[in-house]
């Protein structure tokens, strides 16, 4: 079956230092990536997706490439803010057109 | 409104109580997903309608019941549930064979005494 394996947090950083958080997947055929952002007491934001091999979603700052050689989807910010805090999930939509998370990961930026 | 809301977005319930999850999407989308979020564990999915009818049930307990009346609109009716159902419940919407990305609401956060 599918599954998403994301780096064990906590991740505690410095404001404006650069951050990945890396993501690998699991799945069979060809799965649309995405993250997930979920900011404290509150519910999940899409961050960004990728539906195809090379391509890259970015917002607010974050980026994120399709590796499929790799099967990666790692998050990288290159200057992180305080508001960036929140726990960021990987998840892959897969053939059976429902989506398998990652256990997330709890990003703390400090001033 | 925009985009999915739910309510109640806090809850309190005993173990004897009923009571019911309300989720509404303004997305124009035909897919509505059930999701549990608990403290250090994955976000597991526990029911999804696409075009109203229930496709997947994820082996949910029966003291969750879900109902679906239209396309705009999910329920969640609870009844003699135990402490370690409460969480924060998700809901979700998608355009089924369409773009397919599926957006939440701010959840509820039940607790169950």
């Amino acid at each position: 079956g599918n599954s998403v394996t994301q780096m064990e947090g906590p991740v505690t950083l410095s404001e404006e230092a650069f951050l990945t958080i890396n993501c690998t997947y699991t799945a069979t055929g060809y799965p649309s990536l995405f993250w997930y952002v979920q900011y404290p007491g509150e519910g999940l934001q899409l961050l960004l997706k990728a539906t195809k091999a090379d391509d890259k979603g970015s917002n607010k700052g974050f980026e994120a490439t399709y590796r499929k050689e790799t099967t990666s989807f790692h998050l990288e910010k290159g200057s992180v803010q305080v508001s960036d805090s929140a726990v960021y999930f990987c998840a892959l939509l897969g053939s059976a057109r429902q989506l398998t998370f990652g256990s997330g990961t709890q990003l703390t930026v400090l001033p | 409104e925009t985009g999915v809301t739910q309510t109640p977005r806090h809850l309190v319930m005993g173990m004897t109580n009923k009571k019911s999850l309300k989720c509404e999407q303004h997305l124009g989308h035909n897919a509505m997903y059930w999701y549990k979020q608990s403290a250090k564990k994955p976000l597991e999915l526990m029911f999804v309608y696409s075009l109203e009818e229930r496709v997947e049930n994820n082996s949910v307990p029966s003291r969750f019941s879900p109902e679906c009346p239209n396309s705009s609109h999910l329920f969640l009716h609870l009844h003699t549930l135990q402490p370690e159902d409460s969480a924060l419940y998700l809901c979700a919407s998608s355009q089924v064979q369409g773009e397919e990305t599926q957006y939440f609401g701010p959840g509820t956060r039940l607790l169950v005494l």
